[in-house]
């Protein structure tokens, strides 16, 4: 079975803190993704990557950077945490190739007060 | 441009009864469908999955989606709804052109199923 952890399942940070959330798959996939899920907006994504060291833009990445040093693992960092980025985030991988599937992680509920 | 609209945000039904999530999308290519369900604090799982094969797809628990080209729509359904399908669904669409790696999620519909 594909698992995709995350080091956090709850946290709580100060405006202003860098905040680290970490993302690891073991299943060698080449494509990482960061969303973040709020009520009523379903997911939206903040970074992709497809390779190390390789990033692109989401649809919302203001106030986020992304990085991928090993092919495993895909961290998200808030570089000065806002209250506007309450947020659950949810990490994913999915192998190349058309018609593949995103394997979720279990999410981080992270709370900026 | 692909977008995924889900008609519905909450469905209540009785346990036993049928269910109909429904899920229409916009699509400039021929694209991939998916039906993922996320229970409360957790991570999406998949449900079922459409890439171009059989129009009508099965998947876990029970459910079922069908492909209809002509109403751009993938509608989800199970013959028989049980409580632990509680939980809140949502409608994915991918382009199988070069934006492959793009993923466009229906705002969800939180199934209610009450005994």
């Amino acid at each position: 079975d594909v698992k995709v952890t995350q080091s956090s399942r709850y946290l709580v940070k100060r405006t202003g803190e860098k905040v680290f959330l970490e993302c690891v798959q073991d299943m060698d996939h080449e494509n990482m993704f960061w969303y973040r899920q709020d009520p009523g907006l379903g997911l939206r994504l903040i970074y992709f990557s497809y390779d190390v060291k390789m990033k692109e833009k989401g649809d919302i990445p203001e106030g986020y950077s992304v990085s991928r040093e090993k092919k495993e693992r895909f961290s998200l960092i808030l570089e000065s945490a806002s209250t506007n980025q309450t947020s659950m985030y949810l990490c994913a991988s999915r192998p190349s190739g058309r018609g593949q599937e995103q394997f979720f992680g279990p999410g981080t509920r992270l709370t900026v007060l | 441009a692909q977008s995924v609209t889900q008609l519905d945000s909450h469905v209540s039904v009785s346990e036993g009864t049928p269910v109909l999530l429904r899920c229409n999308y916009s699509s400039s290519y021929s694209p991939s469908l998916f039906w993922y369900v996320q229970h409360p604090n957790k991570g999406l799982q998949l449900l079922l999955k459409y890439t171009s094969a059989a129009t009508l797809v099965k998947g876990i628990n029970g459910f079922e989606a069908e492909f209809k080209k002509s109403e751009t729509s993938f509608h989800l359904t199970k013959p028989s709804a049980h409580m632990s399908d509680a939980a809140e669904y949502f409608c994915v669409v991918s382009d199988r052109g070069y934006n492959f790696n793009k993923f466009y999620f229906g705002s969800g519909t939180k199934l209610n199923v009450k005994p």
